[in-house]
């Protein structure tokens, strides 16, 4: 077996602000991903990546940058912060791409005041 | 593009009850991999099911699904419902060759005694 950790849990920063999530996987899965997920729309990719230093942007890339500097983690960077935003940010990793088992992180609760 | 529609929104059940939760699908690959995800409170998603095998029943947990490629469906059903099932779902497609993955925008289910 193996563990997603995120960090930190919690994540309240001001509009404008750049704010950094992390992850890490112990699985030595190939494949990592970033999700956002709001109320009533589901979880929306923004970035993955199928092996260290690789990115590939999701449908919701715009605003976001992320980092794969390691095969074990995978940070995901909001450029400017928005008043008012709410969200939960997922990390998932898998084998590979297709067909395989994503395993999901506890996920980030980002604020923003 | 590629895509997966979900029941939407909140759907309430009285327990011992028949689940359905419909998903259809969208994708210009022959060879789609179909997900169910459950998502607990204060718990990470996690597979449910999975299936890219044409008319096959696949059984997880007490959930059923099964892909029909004619008519892009993989709806996900259980003979009677409990307390314990309610969470949101998400069903998910993806393929082997392909580099995105889609999840609809969820389903909430509560149970009610």
């Amino acid at each position: 077996g193996g563990i997603i950790t995120q960090t930190p849990k919690f994540l309240i920063g001001q509009e404008g602000q750049k704010l950094t999530l992390k992850c890490q996987q112990n699985f030595n899965h190939d494949t990592m991903y970033w999700y956002r997920q709001d109320s009533g729309k589901g979880l929306r990719l923004i970035y993955y990546s199928i092996t260290e230093n690789d990115l590939q942007k999701g449908d919701l890339s715009e605003g976001y940058d992320a980092s794969r500097e390691k095969k074990s983690s995978f940070s995901l960077t909001v450029t400017s912060a928005q008043k008012n935003e709410m969200a939960v940010f997922l990390c998932a990793s898998s084998i590979d791409l297709g067909g395989w088992e994503q395993y999901f992180g506890p996920g980030t609760r980002l604020t923003v005041l | 593009g590629d895509s997966v529609t979900q029941t939407e929104g909140l759907v309430t059940l009285t327990e011992g009850l028949p689940v359905m939760l419909n998903c259809t699908y969208q994708t210009i690959y022959s060879n789609p991999f179909l997900f169910w995800y459950v998502h607990y409170l204060n718990e990470s998603p996690r597979l449910l099911l999975k299936s890219s095998t044409d008319n096959k029943r696949t059984e997880h947990q007490g959930f059923h699904a099964t892909l029909h490629k004619s008519s892009s469906s993989f709806h996900l059903q259980k003979s009677s419902a409990q307390l314990s099932d309610s969470a949101l779902y998400y069903c998910a497609l993806s393929d082997t060759g392909y580099q995105n993955f889609y999840f609809g925008k969820g389903t909430s289910l509560t149970v009610i005694p």
